[in-house]
């Protein structure tokens, strides 16, 4: 089955502190993944694909198969990323993409 | 941005009505998706669509219709609405279903 699991609703740091935002995945194969972010009543922007492995707005996301992981990391915290963060995967098909439920990152001073 | 745009941004509909929301793209991208966003659901794949007059239902595909009549336009329809269908769409593009999709800004529509 074809699934990704993003296992925090919520992550509250405090600006300055590293962030990691979780991410697994259930695929057969090579799984093909993203990030999307999403600011308050904002349209979901690509933030991250891991086939171009780039670092956006300081993120990373390294893609880990034998944890069938796709964690997005920050070093340090910003206010400006408290955000809704998706994590999303390809389908078998590839037609169409499987996203998370989310997590909300919360960065306060 | 990527050329996506929606209509209507927001709406208030009756339960029964039918509703049309509009998704259009000046990207040429073949691919097009409608999605629905609900707190602790995250993001659902409602239809999307491979090209002109080519659909396919996505998880939450119920009370839901499609139409691509043209490269650009993407309409979802809710053929009677109901108060469960109260969310936030948004639609997408891709150039393939394998490469990043691109959203538009949503439409808030609330059934009452």
């Amino acid at each position: 089955a074809q699934r990704v699991t993003q296992p925090e609703k919520l992550l509250s740091v405090f600006k300055g502190a590293p962030v990691e935002l979780k991410c697994n995945y259930s695929y057969s194969g090579s799984p093909e993944l993203f990030w999307y972010v999403q600011y308050s009543r904002q349209r979901l922007q690509l933030l991250l694909r891991h086939i171009s492995r780039e670092s956006i707005k300081g993120f990373t996301a390294d893609l880990n198969k034998g944890e069938t992981s796709f964690h997005l990391k920050k070093p340090f915290a910003q206010e400006e990323d408290s955000a809704m963060y998706y994590c999303a995967l390809v389908n078998q098909a590839g037609t169409a993409l499987i996203f998370g439920k989310g997590t909300t990152l919360s960065v306060s001073s | 941005d990527a050329g996506i745009t929606q209509s209507p941004r927001h709406k208030v509909t009756e339960t029964g009505t039918p509703v049309t929301l509009r998704c259009h793209q000046t990207e040429n991208h073949r691919y097009m998706y409608w999605y629905r966003q609900d707190p602790g659901h995250g993001l659902r794949l409602i239809h999307y669509s491979y090209g002109v007059k080519d659909t396919d239902k996505g998880e939450v595909s119920d009370g839901y219709s499609v139409s691509r009549s043209k490269t650009e336009d993407f309409l979802l329809t809710l053929e009677s609405a109901t108060s469960s269908q109260t969310s936030v769409y948004f639609c997408a593009i891709s150039e393939s279903g394998r490469n990043g999709q691109y959203f538009g800004p949503g439409t808030r529509l609330t059934v009452t």
